[in-house]
């Protein structure tokens, strides 16, 4: 089947803006997880999911950034009242099973923030 | 303060040298992955290491994990063009089950 897709791809939004980036996981994984990626470094964790629960949230940065996932699929990452700080590379992974160390994750291509 | 540390940073390099590139932290892991990213893609996963002073190789790609699982290796032998890339090497974090941190990345470029 096809592999995990975000969109969009590429978001432009003015500071103070509501930003809202999806994630569409491949089917039937259990696990989805969000990365915040600055230019030339690794992802950072945000936040992570088993189905519709969120498990761990700590790597939200601020109580502007909003994930859900009501259904146990698709993801929503929200930013509200956009900074420019928050320009990066929104990265999704899905993995098919819960959160132990040796599962793969697979990685969408991203939604690549700007924020002016 | 960085939980992977890797070294180096950038990496420019011609068709057909070798090259290593270092993982480290004061850490101890149970596993460790190697992810390689190009641009404008997501993180693609190359191997899992899981015990201390195992080797994997992966056709030019030789990956070791540490003895004390602290630390890794990714070395290239014959780097080609296609070898361009982030190499990020990642691990679950050793004190939550769901945080998986990822290294600070070692940008290689290979020219032909």
């Amino acid at each position: 089947g096809a592999g995990v897709s975000q969109s969009p791809r590429y978001k432009v939004a003015k500071r103070g803006q509501d930003v809202a980036l999806r994630c569409d996981p491949i089917s039937g994984h259990v696990s989805l997880f969000w990365y915040q990626q600055a230019l030339g470094q690794g992802p950072e964790f945000l936040t992570y999911f088993q189905n519709e629960a969120q498990l761990d949230k700590s790597g939200l940065p601020s109580d502007r950034f909003f994930a859900e996932r009501p259904e146990g699929s698709v993801s929503t990452l929200k930013i509200q009242r956009t900074q420019q700080e928050d320009s990066a590379v929104y990265l999704c992974a899905s993995s098919p099973t819960g959160g132990a160390p040796k599962n793969i994750q697979y990685f969408g291509a991203g939604t690549r923030l700007s924020v002016l | 303060t960085q939980l992977l540390e890797q070294s180096p940073q950038f990496l420019s390099i011609q068709e057909g040298e070798n090259l290593t590139v270092y993982c480290n932290s004061s850490s101890v892991f149970s596993s460790l992955q190697w992810y390689r990213q190009e641009p404008g893609e997501g993180p693609v996963l190359l191997v899992t290491v899981v015990t201390g002073g195992e080797v994997k190789k992966l056709k030019r790609l030789t990956f070791q994990f540490g003895d004390a699982r602290k630390d890794s290796s990714l070395h290239i032998t014959a780097a080609q063009p296609g070898d361009t890339g982030l190499y990020l090497c990642a691990a679950m974090s050793p004190n939550t089950g769901n945080q998986f941190y990822f290294g600070t990345g070692t940008s290689l470029t290979v020219i032909p």
